[in-house]
């Protein structure tokens, strides 16, 4: 069954440090990929995505994701956090065979000031 | 602002009560899709419009009825609900159904089921 893993449930770091949560997707053709991000009390923004070309995908505030076909996996990293990175954010998939898109549970993540 | 808007945001009812939820879009998008978030599970797919036709009901009980009158508008009306559907119910839309459209999300409606 396609499925969309996130490591992590829960994230805690400090400021500045540097970030990479995880993604995998099961094998299912081909596929496009996504990062949102829910700030408290806001909806779903996009953060980046990956359609085609270039793996690795710069996205908004200074994020970015790198699409490891071989490892089925679509890891999002940030170098330096600030506070306001605090969010819960969600890795999704969308198999092109099918057009469904399917998330993951989430990643709390929780930047110490 | 997104350009989807949800209605109401907030809705306590009661298991013999009807309601309904609203999501409007002002995207130009042919598609549109209501999304279920309950607490510690993944995002699940409801139901899938494209062009006010249904494409998608993914095994949805039949309390849950939605109505895409026109492009621009999706409805999810509640009858008889069970405690166990309380949760965030999320609307969203895309430019159509190709699968390289990126959905954009309304804010939501928490319901709360007693």
């Amino acid at each position: 069954a396609q499925s969309v893993s996130q490591h992590n449930h829960h994230v805690i770091l400090s400021e500045a440090a540097s970030l990479e949560l995880g993604c995998n997707y099961s094998y299912g053709g081909t596929v496009n990929l996504f990062w949102y991000v829910q700030y408290p009390g806001q909806h779903l923004q996009l953060l980046l995505k990956y359609f085609s070309g270039d793996p690795l995908v710069k996205g908004i505030k200074g994020f970015e994701a790198e699409f490891i076909k071989s490892k089925f996996s679509f890891n999002l990293r940030k170098p330096s956090v600030q506070w306001s990175d605090t969010a819960e954010y969600f890795c999704a998939v969308i198999y092109n065979r099918d057009d469904k898109i399917i998330f993951g549970k989430g990643t709390r993540l929780h930047i110490l000031p | 602002e997104t350009g989807v808007t949800q209605t109401p945001r907030h809705l306590v009812m009661g298991m013999t009560n009807k309601k309904s939820l609203k999501c409007e879009q002002h995207l130009g998008h042919n598609a549109m899709y209501w999304y279920k978030q309950s607490a510690k599970k993944p995002l699940e797919l409801m139901f899938v419009y494209n062009f006010k036709e249904q494409t998608e009901n993914n095994s949805v009980p039949s309390r849950f009825s939605p109505e895409c009158p026109n492009s621009s508008h999706l409805f999810l009306h509640l009858h008889t609900l069970q405690p166990e559907d309380s949760a965030l119910y999320l609307c969203a839309s895309s430019q159509d159904l190709s699968g390289s459209e990126t959905q954009y999300f309304g804010p939501g409606t928490r319901l709360l089921v007693l």
